[in-house]
């Protein structure tokens, strides 16, 4: 079947813009993840959802980051008045909700956001 | 702070050896470790998991937990060259479904 699908697979902005970046998740997953990875680091939690609800912002770096999901199934990672800074690998996950443990998350092929 | 520490290499080990890799974390009420491959430009992909104390083998690859040690790690029996990718370990922050990932380890398999 099909994977996590994320678009668009490349974007590159002007410092100040806003960017928004989508996610596809695998039909029937009802967890999803946003992570952030920069050149040679590891993966940077951002926010997690459980159907339309997010549990967890706390890895949103700041106030210019928002997220949602609709429907329980896709969902968009809005960066407002990007910065240099921003400039990274965006990685979405999707995953089955495990009845006592988290269960094997399953990735996109990323969106690289690049501030210039 | 849930931390996840992992030594970023490379290490660098010959076509058909055993590559070991390692990670330990702070949360002492971890119940979860996987470890995850992420080769150049692509994303990460689960090779294993483990739950419980002891070794969990799958095919070449061997993951090993202690949890009185916190420690868990990757065993990859006869290397091979297209082994080389970064591995990154992930913990369970308990609770719910969230897991921290480690800064992975860059393995190369020198043919």
């Amino acid at each position: 079947g099909a994977g996590v699908s994320q678009s668009p697979s490349n974007k590159v902005t002007e410092k100040g813009k806003d960017v928004e970046l989508r996610c596809d998740p695998i039909s029937g997953h009802t967890a999803l993840y946003w992570y952030r990875q920069s050149l040679g680091q590891g993966l940077e939690f951002l926010i997690y959802f459980q159907g339309n609800s997010a549990p967890d912002k706390s890895g949103l770096p700041s106030d210019r980051f928002s997220a949602e999901r609709t429907g329980g199934s896709v969902s968009t990672l809005t960066i407002q008045r990007t910065q240099q800074e921003d400039s990274a690998v965006y990685l979405c996950a999707s995953s089955l909700e495990g009845w006592a443990a988290p269960a094997e998350q399953f990735f996109g092929p990323g969106t690289r956001l690049t501030v210039l | 702070q849930k931390e996840v520490e992992q030594n970023s290499g490379p290490l660098s080990v010959p076509e058909g050896a055993i590559a070991s890799l390692n990670c330990t974390y702070s949360d002492r009420g971890s119940q979860s470790f996987f470890w995850y491959r992420q080769y150049s430009g692509k994303s990460p992909e689960l090779i294993m998991f483990i739950y419980s104390n002891g070794d969990k083998e799958d095919g070449r690859f061997t993951a090993q937990l202690n949890k009185a040690s916190q420690y868990v790690s990757l065993l990859i029996r006869d290397s091979q060259p297209s082994d080389s990718a970064t591995y990154l370990c992930a913990v369970d922050s308990g609770g719910y479904q969230k897991v921290t990932f480690g800064i992975g380890t860059k393995l190369q398999v020198i043919p």
